[in-house]
């Protein structure tokens, strides 16, 4: 079984600043990683996934996230925050499917940014 | 394209009600998930279906919550009779059968239970 460990509920960083929000893993096979973004009264956005190629993967709004098997984590960064990356972000694991699919997604708790200017 | 569709978007009934909470899938995608969010618990996944079958409900919390896919364009998860605890945002969720192809989430049904 999967599972994902978020380690900080709360992020506080000013604008202009280095995000890093940590997220270490558990699986018994390679996984899928991903991270996700919620906006208040939202649903959830996918920023970035790890599907077993490149281990430094880019995504969306400018962050991007290394997978580091040796160390189980798949830390989320972004070198510069902006007011509008105030929002709660998850990491997620998936089980793999046959080599190449994956069916679920095991969520960690999920980490709110602040971001003050 | 318009996104995983779900509704109501909000809901508020007393204990003891039935509740209906619907989604339609992104038209093409294989996979539909139905998610719970608290406070206290987070994100769970209650039950998944693929081309229109459950493969996975080991989520459900118990016999009042029922889930149905009866075609690839719409799904509804059922609460019968409701409670306060069963009170949190429901997600559904879609994605292709190609490999590694995102999930994609729709906006929530937010439900209040009193």
């Amino acid at each position: 079984a999967q599972s994902v460990t978020q380690l900080g509920s709360h992020v506080s960083v000013s604008e202009g600043a280095l995000v890093l929000l940590r997220c270490n893993y558990s699986s018994s096979v390679p996984p899928y990683l991903f991270w996700y973004v919620q906006y208040p009264n939202q649903g959830l956005q996918l920023l970035l996934k790890y599907t077993s190629a490149a281990t430094l993967v880019k995504g969306i709004n400018g962050f991007e996230a290394e997978f580091k098997k040796s160390e189980t984590s798949f830390h989320l960064t972004k070198p510069s925050a902006h007011m509008r990356d105030a929002a709660e972000y998850f990491c997620a694991v998936s089980d793999v499917i046959g080599g190449t699919s994956y069916g679920k997604l095991t969520f960690g708790q999920g980490t709110i940014l602040t971001v003050h200017p | 394209d318009a996104g995983v569709i779900q509704s109501p978007r909000h809901e508020v009934t007393e204990m003891g009600q039935e509740v209906t909470l619907r989604c339609k899938p992104i038209s093409g995608h294989d996979y539909l998930f139905w998610y719970r969010q608290t406070m206290m618990r987070g994100l769970e996944l209650l039950i998944y279906f693929n081309n229109n079958v459950p493969i996975d409900d080991s989520g459900m919390p118990e016999d009042r919550f029922s889930a149905k896919m009866p075609n690839a364009s719409f799904s509804t998860l059922k609460i019968q009779p409701s409670e306060p605890r069963d009170s949190a945002v429901y997600f559904c969720a879609s994605r292709q059968d190609r490999g590694r192809n995102t999930i994609y989430f729709g906006e929530g049904s937010w439900l209040t239970v009193v």
